[in-house]
Formats: structure tokens, sequence, C-alpha cells
């Protein structure tokens, strides 16, 4: 089957670097996506992975090890808005139609 | 565009009680999804449909039932609730190409009494 893990809640300082790790276990890989929530909202899609590096979008890049079925979310010059909860997220095997959400992990951020 | 919407946003049942919630897109996309939110937890997939006309069962398919009326329409069917299934219920949708990206509607707050 297919299981994700992440932390459950990490704290960090207005205008600090946070990053954000998950682990995967999968029987097949069609990358990895990250999802924010903020609190009664709607997660909202915010970064891909499909190969191994580095992505990076604004103030958010993502990370990639297929060797080491490991990425992780950082996010830099933290702003109160960003805190919020994140997701890390996996295709199914099954055509990838299906995809498997880790617990998500609770950002604080701290004036 | 309005993107993902959802009927009702908040709902109270009781025990027994049967709905319908209700998921619309108009983003032409192909695929459609449901999935309950759990307090402090992550996302569970309930059902899916990949294309019109097809759909599946995903992590927790029990006490649920879904129809797929169009491209546009994906509902979700409650026949006999109960207070387990008091949760979020988001619906989300994705287009056949990038199937790494969901677009999620706002959720509709089920309680079940």
């Amino acid at each position: 089957g297919q299981s994700l893990e992440q932390p459950s809640e990490v704290t960090a300082v207005e205008g600090a670097i946070v990053q954000i790790n998950c682990t995967y276990q999968t029987s097949g890989f069609y990358g990895l996506s990250w999802y924010q929530q903020h609190d009664g909202g709607a997660p909202t899609f915010l970064s891909y992975n499909g190969l191994d590096g580095l992505e990076e979008t604004g103030r958010f890049s993502s990370f990639l090890s297929r060797s080491d079925s490991y990425g992780y979310l950082l996010l830099q010059e933290l702003q109160m808005k960003d805190s919020a909860s994140y997701f890390c997220a996996v295709r199914d095997h099954d055509g990838g139609f299906k995809t498997i959400f880790g617990a998500g992990t609770r950002l604080f951020v701290k004036a | 565009n309005a993107g993902v919407t959802q009927t009702p946003k908040f709902q109270v049942l009781k025990t027994g009680q049967s709905m319908t919630l209700q998921c619309a897109q108009d983003m032409n996309h192909n695929s459609m999804y449901w999935y309950r939110q759990d307090p402090g937890m992550g996302l569970r997939l309930i059902y899916y449909s990949a294309s019109e006309g097809t759909t599946d069962k995903g992590e927790v398919p029990n006490g649920y039932n879904v129809s797929r009326l169009n491209k546009r329409e994906f509902s979700l069917r409650l026949e006999s609730a109960a207070p387990s299934q008091t949760s979020v219920y988001f619906c989300a949708s994705r287009t056949g190409t990038e199937l790494y990206e969901q677009y999620f509607g706002p959720g509709t707050r089920l309680t079940v009494t």
C-alpha cells in the first residue's frame, strides 16, 4: 500500500526559513505534490516534483530524492500568512488517478 | 470561472437520515474526487471518477455511493448517516493531462447527531 509520513507540527519565526519533510512508501511512483490549507479553507496546490531535484516557485521550493523516497517543502522569508497546514501527496500506481495524502504538517509562524 | 462548487456548505443530520452532497466544476476536467477530512487529519479518498461514466472506490467507501451525472457533476450520497460520518467533505477535480494538480471545492461541513 501507500503511506506518507510528515511531522505533525513545525514552529518558526517570521522571516525565517522552514523545511517540512515527507517520506513515502509506494508500490509505484508518479511524483510528489504539496498542498497548503488554511484553517477553514480548501487545500490549494503549491508544487510538484516528478524528477529528482529542486523546484522553485517564489518563496516556496520543493525537493525530491526518489532513491531515498523523500521530499521536502522549503518556505523562505516566512510570513504570518504562511501559518497553515501543509500536505504532501502521491499518486497511486493504478493509472495514477488516485491521490494519497499525508496527515499534514501544521506550521505556526510567530512574530 | 467558478471552479469547483459544492452544496450545501453546512448540514446537520440525524442518525439514519440520508442526503446527497452536490459537486460541479466548470473547468472541463475529466477526473473528479470526493474526500473526507477529519479534525487534525489529512484527506482520505472516498470515491473517484477518472472520466465521465466511470466511478471507483477509494480508501474509505463504506457507507457512501456516488454518481457521475455528466462531465461537470459528481454527487456523493449518504444512504443512512452515522455519527462516524461527521466530517468535512471536499470535492476535487483535475484535468486529464496535468494529473498532479487537483482543484478543490470549498467543502461541506457535515454533522451527524
